[in-house]
């Protein structure tokens, strides 16, 4: 089993809909999740932190789930700007790996 | 926020030389670097994780006789691409942990280009 592992997408969704993505990780013993947005060409940027309780940051709702070993991002009203490409990030400790991103089209 | 700075953003070089990229925290201490290669239209792949003032950690498949990283004080870790080659050409990314959050702060990458 992959130590992180996303569904690279691509996720084609109409403007305004509702979209959510999970990453699921390996090691459970990781300590720390995140989710980073990557444009085209760009460094990744964080977009939130995941807590244990599950955090909302807007539009934008993560969440974890120890027991399954997996993160969720949800979006709502989904904007033509989300266009991206979403990293699932999981601090194991020793290092910080990345999945392979989940890319995201947002249609007019 | 954090800043992590990198340069140069870009560089176009003749095979067979060396390319030395910088990546710097500007406003915090950063024990740990870690740095990531990207290939177009495919993932982040660790490379290496640098420890201020011990040899670096190398990802399976890594060489590190290639890819030299020196991590000389807190605010600055270096990768310098040896003998490089078309096959190097790639966007390579640097970041830095702040503290114990696990959050990365990341460079602005820089696009090596081998020719």
């Amino acid at each position: 089993r992959k130590e992180v592992e996303q569904d690279p997408g691509p996720f084609n969704v109409p403007e305004g809909a509702t979209v959510a993505f999970n990453c699921t990780y390996s090691n459970s013993a990781s300590q720390s999740f995140f989710w980073y947005r990557q444009d085209c060409r760009k460094e990744p940027k964080l977009l939130m932190s995941v807590y244990s309780s599950g955090n909302e940051d807007g539009r934008f709702t993560a969440q974890l789930n120890r027991a399954s070993q997996y993160i969720s991002l949800l979006i709502r009203d989904s904007k033509l700007s989300d266009s991206a490409t979403y990293l699932c990030v999981v601090n194991m400790g020793d290092k910080i790996i990345f999945g392979k991103g989940t890319r995201l089209h947002i249609l007019p | 926020g954090a800043v992590v700075s990198q340069h140069p953003s870009w560089v176009i070089c003749k095979s067979g030389t060396s390319v030395k990229i910088e990546c710097r925290s500007l406003d915090f201490q950063a024990t740990t670097m870690f740095w990531y290669r990207q290939f177009p239209k495919q993932s982040l792949m660790l490379m290496a994780t640098s420890n201020e003032g011990s040899k670096a950690t190398y990802e399976q498949g890594v060489e590190k006789d290639k890819f030299l990283i020196n991590h000389a004080s807190l605010t600055l870790s270096t990768l310098t691409v040896t003998s490089a080659h078309p096959e190097d050409s790639s966007f390579y990314i640097c970041s830095a942990s702040q503290g114990n959050t696990g959050e990365l702060f990341f460079g602005e990458g820089s696009r090596l280009t081998v020719l």
